[in-house]
């Protein structure tokens, strides 16, 4: 059974870059699909960060693409985020996911993990 | 982007009763690429619908997709005390991927 599990720091300052590694096991992520994130806010819901295939196409939000970097290590079966230059509406509950039909297709979730940008 | 507006906001039924949904898109979703998701508290959003009617593996009868191009239903037949939660519907046809606002089902 496939089970995506996010880690990461839960306290990133502002204008440090936050780094989030999603952790997959029960699928091997070289075989296909899609591999996403997706963070949710109070204040602005849910929202698409972007997805890297499993040949390392990536595909970002227009509104993050300038501090956005995703890559994967199929070795360790893993993705990682990065989002750059970070303020206090990054604060959200970031997920990662695996989607099969599309770059922005999420059919599957991780649990998440909250991440608050502070000094 | 396509924006997704979804209606109502609230949606205040009892158990037995039937819940409709609607999701409206700003402009065509490709290839009927909308999903709809279910969200409890605390919880990560839990995949029902893709392709606008299909339902995922293990998601019970209950729950029905429908709509086409920029209207979208979700339909629950009979409310049980399990599906009072929060709905999201997304389109996955163009990036970036989108998201309505949520409709929240609770208890009347």
């Amino acid at each position: 059974q496939t089970h995506l599990q996010e880690s990461g720091p839960g306290l990133v300052k502002p204008s440090e870059t936050l780094s989030l590694t999603c952790t997959v096991s029960g699928y091997s992520i070289n075989s296909g699909h899609f591999w996403g994130w997706i963070r949710q806010s109070p204040g602005k819901g849910l929202e698409w960060i972007g997805s890297i295939s499993h040949i390392g196409n990536t595909y970002y939000n227009p509104s993050l693409k300038s501090r956005v970097t995703m890559s994967l290590d199929t070795s360790r079966n893993q993705f990682f985020l990065n989002l750059r230059s970070v303020t206090a509406a990054d604060t959200a509950v970031y997920y990662c996911a695996r989607g099969a039909s599309s770059p922005a297709a999420a059919g599957f979730w991780g649990q998440g993990t909250l991440v608050t940008v502070s000094s | 982007e396509i924006v997704l507006t979804q209606s109502p906001g609230t949606l205040s039924l009892s158990p037995g009763e039937r819940a409709t949904l609607s999701c409206r898109a700003s402009q065509s979703v490709a290839r009927n690429y909308l999903a709809w998701f279910q969200q409890k508290p605390g919880q990560a959003p839990r995949h029902l619908i893709y392709e606008a009617s299909s339902r995922d593996a293990g998601i019970p009868d209950r729950f029905s997709g429908s709509g086409s191009g920029t209207d979208f239903t979700l339909t629950i037949s009979s409310l049980e005390p399990e599906d009072f939660a929060v709905y999201y519907c997304q389109q996955y046809g163009t990036t970036p991927g989108t998201f309505g606002q949520g409709t929240k089902v609770e208890f009347k």
